[in-house]
């Protein structure tokens, strides 16, 4: 089975400018979850969809959404960038059977994020 | 709120020696606690993960973690270490299975950075 992708991997912006970034889960995954990795902070989750709906949503403002399709493939959007939004993001999907359930999450290669 | 600590930001071992990092979690019931691995510039890579059952759990690689609930610790032990080991590793934690806290994502702690000496 292919693993979890990402694209693109590599990506540079300016600030004020917004992005999007696409995850594709494991075949079969209906839970898919994003996380922001930096430095100073680590690794810190961003929000959870299951079946097209978010379930829940860690401590990011309102500049950072995102959606899942019906096929599982999920995208996340950050707009109006800022410096600190620089990192790497990462999406993990699971096999998770029902919504709020918890299985081994399988994580993507990332995509890098550079603003400027 | 749950929360994990490595408190060991950097460790340095020579190749063949033993290896153990540690990780101790803050958790209100039985967790499932994992450990993954990050190479420079990738994703991670899950080394192993403990649900339930028999606290020794093993997993790639040749690593292996041990449970102990009355330390609230998942400690990830190598009997030796090889050169390609050299990376990042990252234990987390999830709420349990049937409290619905799945969406809540894994909670990671800050990492620890494993250096190999020749």
């Amino acid at each position: 089975k292919a693993g979890v992708t990402q694209t693109p991997r590599y990506l540079i912006k300016t600030r004020g400018q917004q992005v999007t970034l696409s995850c594709s889960p494991i075949s079969g995954h209906r839970s898919v979850s994003w996380y922001q990795q930096t430095p100073g902070q680590g690794l810190q989750f961003l929000f959870e969809y299951f079946s097209e709906t978010q379930r829940n949503k860690g401590n990011f403002p309102g500049r950072f959404s995102g959606r899942q399709f019906s096929n599982s493939r999920s995208e996340m959007n950050v707009s109006t960038l800022e410096l600190g939004d620089s990192a790497l993001y990462l999406c993990a999907s699971s096999l998770a059977k029902i919504a709020g359930d918890t299985d081994t999450q399988y994580f993507g290669p990332g995509t890098r994020l550079t603003v400027l | 709120a749950q929360s994990v600590t490595q408190p060991d930001i950097h460790i340095t071992v020579s190749e063949g020696a033993s290896l153990e990092l540690r990780c101790n979690y803050s958790y209100g019931a039985t967790p499932y606690l994992f450990w993954y691995v990050q190479s420079p510039g990738q994703g991670l890579q899950l080394l192993l993960k403990y649900f339930s059952g028999d606290t020794l759990v093993q997993g790639i690689k040749g690593f292996e973690a041990e449970f102990k609930r009355s330390q609230s610790s998942f400690n990830l032990r190598k009997p030796s270490v090889h050169w390609s080991d050299a990376a990042e590793y990252f234990c987390a934690v999830g709420a349990s299975q049937g409290s619905g806290g799945g969406a809540d994502g894994l909670t990671f702690g800050k990492g620890t950075h494993l250096i190999i000496q020749p």
